[in-house]
């Protein structure tokens, strides 16, 4: 148990929904990542928050966007879903910033867009 | 921009025996941090190692060891004595100091013969 949370572990949409997944992040940890793992593209970085405010952003769709919360959780809301949105979506948290710091992730939460 | 490859899309090895799996990356940095992650069929990412290019020496973390060229931009991994739990599609991913997003690879299936 890597001590990041993620809710919920199974997600069934249909097309054109718009869906929340959660975060928590391990005990300590002020920076959260969201990262995508598909089989077409392969593990992909979405998005970073550090203490609040967005650090870092990848291949993260307009239809996407996130947050984070002053009690460190992020949310990662999804809208207009379409077929090549289903994934599997993954949390991870780091103590800080500087790229030493190694990223624990979450058991991950798996979208299925219908 | 930096790119991490694993050309060994699949890999087996018997029961105790020793197995490699090969990545190499690309990058102009000279501060970077290297990784490899293991995902088990219940798809959790588990860190199983990581190593500071600044240091010459291989990281080790019990049956598992690196073998970090860095001049040649190779990183392997290797592991020792290898057990049915080690089944899994192992990553290698890349980060560097000041931007924390993990670069991975396409990853390598290892199948445990017993």
């Amino acid at each position: 148990d890597s001590g990041v949370t993620q809710t919920p572990k199974h997600l069934i949409t249909a097309t054109g929904q718009r869906v929340t997944l959660r975060c928590s992040p391990r005990s300590g940890d002020l920076s959260v990542y969201w990262y995508q793992q598909s089989l077409d593209q392969g593990l992909q970085f979405l998005i970073q928050y550090y203490n609040g405010e967005e650090r870092a952003k990848g291949n993260i769709l307009e239809r996407f966007s996130a947050q984070q919360f002053p009690d460190l959780h992020s949310e990662l809301n999804l809208s207009s879903l379409e077929l090549g949105d289903s994934a599997l979506y993954f949390c991870a948290s780091s103590v800080g910033i500087g790229g030493r710091e190694t990223q624990y992730f979450g058991p991950g939460t798996r979208l299925l867009v219908l | 921009a930096q790119t991490v490859t694993q050309s060994q899309p699949e890999m087996s090895v018997q029961e105790a025996e020793t197995v490699t799996l090969s990545c190499t990356y690309d990058t102009s940095e000279s501060d970077y941090y290297l990784f490899w992650y293991k995902q088990p069929p219940s798809r959790q990412m588990i860190l199983v190692i990581r190593q500071e290019a600044y240091k010459q020496q291989n990281a080790t973390e019990n049956r598992f060891s690196v073998n970090f060229q860095k001049a040649a931009k190779s990183f392997s991994l290797k592991i020792s004595d290898s057990q049915l739990g080690d089944a899994a599609m192992y990553f290698c991913a890349y980060t560097t100091f000041g931007n924390e997003k993990l670069t991975f690879g396409t990853g390598t299936r290892l199948t445990i013969i017993p």
